[in-house]
């Protein structure tokens, strides 16, 4: 299994321009999560979907922020404007279904991350 | 409500002792326990996890935490430390029958450094 893809792994762009940061779960997947990480705030969940569908955004930050998921196998989180202090390492994460009859969890599965820097 | 506390921040130790990373977790529901470790620039690594099987969990690396209902801990252990396992750990809960979710609760890491 190839693991959760991200791309791109490294982006610099200029303030007020759009970024979109890209994702490929986990194959079987039903479960996708978007995290940011900085120094100050550590490890941040933005946003997940089930089944494509998003369940929880209430960890986006402001409306600049935006993320869809067109498919089981594509997710897209956007920021337009951007701006410095959205300078971050974003990761995408996937999970299966868990199965209480199988006392299966809620591990998840990290990408590598998008580095982000906004000047 | 489900919360995680890392009780040191860094640890520092030296290669071919012991390590012990500390965790104690608060949940309203039965959890679901996790420990992920993050290299230097790198993404979060699935290191072990606990679902109410055994309380003495082993993972990679010679890993292994033991669940403590009484005391709700979750200390990560490591017999003989390794230049390699120098990075940053993250001690996470999660209800394990989800509920009205199945967000991970984070802790805020614990970054292990390893002498020669």
């Amino acid at each position: 299994d190839a693991g959760v893809i991200q791309s791109p792994r490294h982006e610099v762009t200029e303030m007020g321009q759009e970024v979109t940061l890209r994702c490929k779960p986990i194959s079987g997947h039903d479960y996708l999560f978007w995290y940011r990480q900085t120094m100050m705030r550590g490890l941040e969940l933005l946003i997940y979907f089930n089944n494509n569908v998003p369940i929880d955004d209430s960890g986006m930050p402001e409306d600049r922020f935006s993320a869809k998921m067109p498919n089981a196998s594509f997710s897209t989180l956007k920021i337009q404007p951007s701006e410095p202090r959205d300078s971050a390492v974003y990761f995408c994460a996937s999970s299966k279904q868990p199965r209480m009859d199988r006392g299966n969890s809620y591990e998840q599965y990290f990408g590598p991350g998008t580095r982000l820097t906004v000047t | 409500a489900q919360s995680v506390t890392q009780l040191d921040s860094h640890v520092s130790v030296s290669e071919g002792t012991p390590v012990l990373l500390r965790c104690n977790y608060s949940s309203s529901y039965s959890p679901s326990l996790f420990w992920y470790v993050q290299h230097p620039n790198k993404g979060l690594q699935l290191l072990l996890k606990y679902t109410s099987a055994a309380t003495l969990v082993k993972g990679i690396n010679g890993f292994e935490a033991e669940f403590k209902k009484s005391e709700t801990s979750f200390h990560l252990t490591k017999p003989s430390a390794h230049m390699s396992d120098a990075a940053e750990y993250f001690c996470v809960v999660s209800p394990r029958w989800g509920g009205a979710t199945n967000k991970l609760i984070f802790g805020t890491g614990t970054l292990l450094a390893v002498q020669p």
